[in-house]
């Protein structure tokens, strides 16, 4: 079946360095693509999406390019922040309709020192 | 804002006992989800529903069923509850793909 795996945490980092979360998906049909972040103390939100290949999702300095050839989904800030820490989910959309099954990766915690 | 409210955010129960959890959306929203998460596997699905009383297994159903009676509210229900049922249990409902969570039920089973 389909599956997303992520690379495992803790990752730590200091203010202002880069980030690189990689995602890698397996899916037998064309699934959209999504970054969802958990602050700490709260809900899960949605961060970004891409639904075909080559769309790049952007949101608060995040990226994150769908890559078709190397089914992977990135995440990447060029200029990583305190307030960025949190936990950081890459996922899956199985059917772009509307009774599509939305799958998650196992979460990477991100922490950022000041 | 789209609310997801589920009825409780901390549960206790015994092993064995059946147990219910409730979810509410107020969106109109055709499709919802149950997850649980656990530190270190993420969030797996348990049940999706993508219209009233109909519903499809996500990836770990056993020992779950659910109910979808009415659009707004899907159920999750836990048959007899077990020690290794302990978990986050979260629910969801989506509009175009993306997904609206509720805070969470933190269920612990003795």
């Amino acid at each position: 079946g389909d599956s997303v795996t992520q690379m495992e945490g803790p990752v730590t980092l200091s203010e202002e360095a880069f980030l690189t979360i990689n995602c890698t998906y397996t899916a037998t049909g064309y699934p959209s693509l999504f970054w969802y972040v958990q602050y700490p103390g709260e809900g899960l939100q949605l961060l970004l999406k891409a639904t075909k290949a080559d769309d790049k999702g952007s949101n608060k300095g995040f990226e994150a390019t769908y890559r078709k050839e190397t089914t992977s989904f990135h995440l990447e800030k060029g200029s990583v922040q305190v307030s960025d820490s949190a936990v950081y989910f890459c996922a899956l959309s199985d059917r772009p309709s509307s009774a599509s099954k939305i799958i998650f990766g196992s979460g990477t915690r991100l922490s950022i020192r000041p | 804002d789209v609310k997801v409210t589920q009825s409780s955010r901390y549960l206790v129960k015994r092993t064995g006992e059946k147990v219910f959890l409730e979810c509410v959306q107020d969106m109109d929203h055709e499709n919802m989800f149950w997850y649980r998460q656990d530190p270190g596997l993420g969030l797996r699905l348990i049940y999706f529903s993508y219209d009233v009383k109909m519903k499809e297994k996500g990836d770990i159903p056993e020992g779950y069923s659910v109910s979808r009676e009415k659009k707004e509210r899907f159920s999750l229900i836990l048959e007899s509850a077990s020690t290794n049922q302990t978990s986050m249990y979260l629910c969801a409902s989506s509009f175009n793909e993306k997904l609206f969570f509720g805070s969470g039920t933190q269920l612990s089973v003795l």
